[in-house]
């Protein structure tokens, strides 16, 4: 079964810092992983989608990288601003049957101090 | 080129009621898929559906079924309604590649 764990799961940084959240998944047979963004009380902002055989995505300010042998992604985000104040998820997709489920982490708040 | 919308945004219900939730995807995305996510948790796969036939089901009972129509629209219905569905209900399209997310139906079940 696939878990994803992200870690830590709060983080507060002074605007302007480069930060790195973190992403790791115990089964390394995936099709993707994904980065959202999800304000309080909202749906999920896709950020970011990164295939199985690719290395890193990259979107303005917003680097996500994918070790698939080691289970592990990261999303470096650059120059942060108090608007990036949000939680951080990361879900992978894998094959079941043929269908497209993604098994979500926790999150990451992170609140970025003026 | 419209996003996934929801309805409704909120919603109320008491123990043992039905709900029915709406879903309308992304143009031209094909497959609609349903989580449930429960405060300060990340979403939990329900189901999904392709092209109208359920292809995929999570660790949800059967009381949580789903359609999905010929406009790839869908719905979402809970039975018997338990105070633990209380949750914010996202449903998402997709085309084979990223996923897409409405902004989700917030039900309280008292």
């Amino acid at each position: 079964k696939q878990e994803v764990t992200q870690i830590p799961a709060a983080l507060s940084v002074p605007e302007g810092e480069n930060l790195v959240l973190n992403c790791s998944f115990t089964d390394s047979a995936i099709y993707n992983l994904q980065w959202f963004r999800q304000d309080p009380g909202k749906g999920l902002t896709s950020l970011l989608l990164i295939q199985s055989s690719q290395r890193e995505q990259t979107s303005g300010r917003l680097n996500a990288s994918l070790d698939k042998s080691s289970g592990r992604s990261t999303l470096y985000i650059a120059a942060s601003q108090p608007g990036d104040s949000a939680t951080y998820l990361c879900a992978v997709m894998v094959p079941d049957f043929g269908n497209e489920k993604l098994t979500f982490g926790t999150g990451t708040r992170l609140t970025i101090i003026p | 080129e419209t996003g996934v919308t929801q309805s409704p945004t909120h919603l109320i219900k008491t123990r043992g009621q039905q709900v029915t939730l709406r879903c309308s995807s992304q143009s031209g995305h094909n497959t609609v898929s349903w989580y449930q996510q429960a405060l300060g948790q990340g979403p939990q796969f329900i189901f999904q559906y392709y092209r109208e036939e359920e292809n995929g089901r999570g660790n949800f009972p059967p009381r949580f079924s789903g359609l999905q129509f010929p406009n790839y629209s869908s719905e979402l219905n809970v039975n018997a309604l338990e105070l633990d569905d209380s949750a914010l209900y996202l449903c998402a399209s997709s085309s084979g590649g990223a996923q897409y997310f409405g902004p989700g139906t917030r039900l309280l079940v008292l």
